[in-house]
């Protein structure tokens, strides 16, 4: 079964660009992971699918400022001009052998 | 456009089974290649996937909860529902229905707290 390990916090400044990282375990670096929103007090939201090779596919209504790539078992979320509405939990999912499981979450503090 | 709307007891006794039931709008339960999740969340933490059952009718748990769970669903209502056995305070959580596109969660209900308490 595989774990995605994502940093607790990360913080920038509005306006700026920022970087969010999800790490697959040992063994599972081909992965396919899957990026959710979750603003405070709301419901997650799906932002995209985004497979090893770094093509990844946004949900509905998603700003073009978010994109994603990857490295390896790294999976990343950018989002440019970053806006006071971007502060948020942003977790990554992944899926094995009919077993879902969720990154810790990582909380993005917009400076 | 698709809505999910979670409902059911917001309180349960401990030891007791929570039942929650998500209607399904703007969509068919039917249609294939779509799973039914529920998901929770504990006040101040993350996400933990419960389980779901598949457009075909297979059902898949979260082993550490396989034992308590049980999803289901109702065609003919357009709508799914979890029953969760043996509740504890351990269990107190915003809970989540979702749909997949095949495995991958695409869409959210807005959730509804469930809390254990006597």
């Amino acid at each position: 079964q595989p774990v995605l390990t994502q940093s607790s916090s990360a913080s920038a400044s509005l306006g700026s660009s920022v970087k969010l990282t999800c790490t697959l375990s040992s063994g599972h670096s081909s992965y396919i992971i899957a990026w959710h929103q979750q603003q405070p007090g709301k419901a997650p939201r799906y932002l995209m699918k985004l497979e090893g090779s770094g093509s990844y596919n946004k949900g509905s209504g998603v700003p073009d400022r978010f994109s994603g790539s990857s490295s390896g078992a790294d999976r990343y979320l950018t989002i440019s001009n970053l806006q006071s509405e971007d502060e948020a939990d942003y977790y990554c999912e992944t899926w094995d052998s009919n077993t879902v499981v969720f990154g810790g979450g990582t909380k993005l503090t917009v400076l | 456009q698709l809505q999910l709307q979670e409902s059911g007891s917001g309180l349960v006794k401990p030891s007791q089974t929570l039942s929650l039931t998500c209607a399904v709008s703007g969509g068919s339960i039917s249609s294939g290649g779509y799973s039914w999740s529920w998901i929770r969340q504990p006040p101040g933490k993350g996400l933990e996937w419960i389980g779901y059952i598949y457009h075909s009718g297979s059902t898949y748990y979260n082993p550490s909860l396989k034992s308590r769970v049980t999803i289901s669903v109702d065609r003919s209502k357009n709508q799914f529902s979890l029953k969760l056995s043996s509740v504890t305070a351990a269990d107190t959580a915003v809970y989540y229905c979702a749909r997949g596109w095949g495995y991958c969660t695409t869409d959210w209900g807005q959730g509804t707290l469930v809390t254990v308490s006597s």
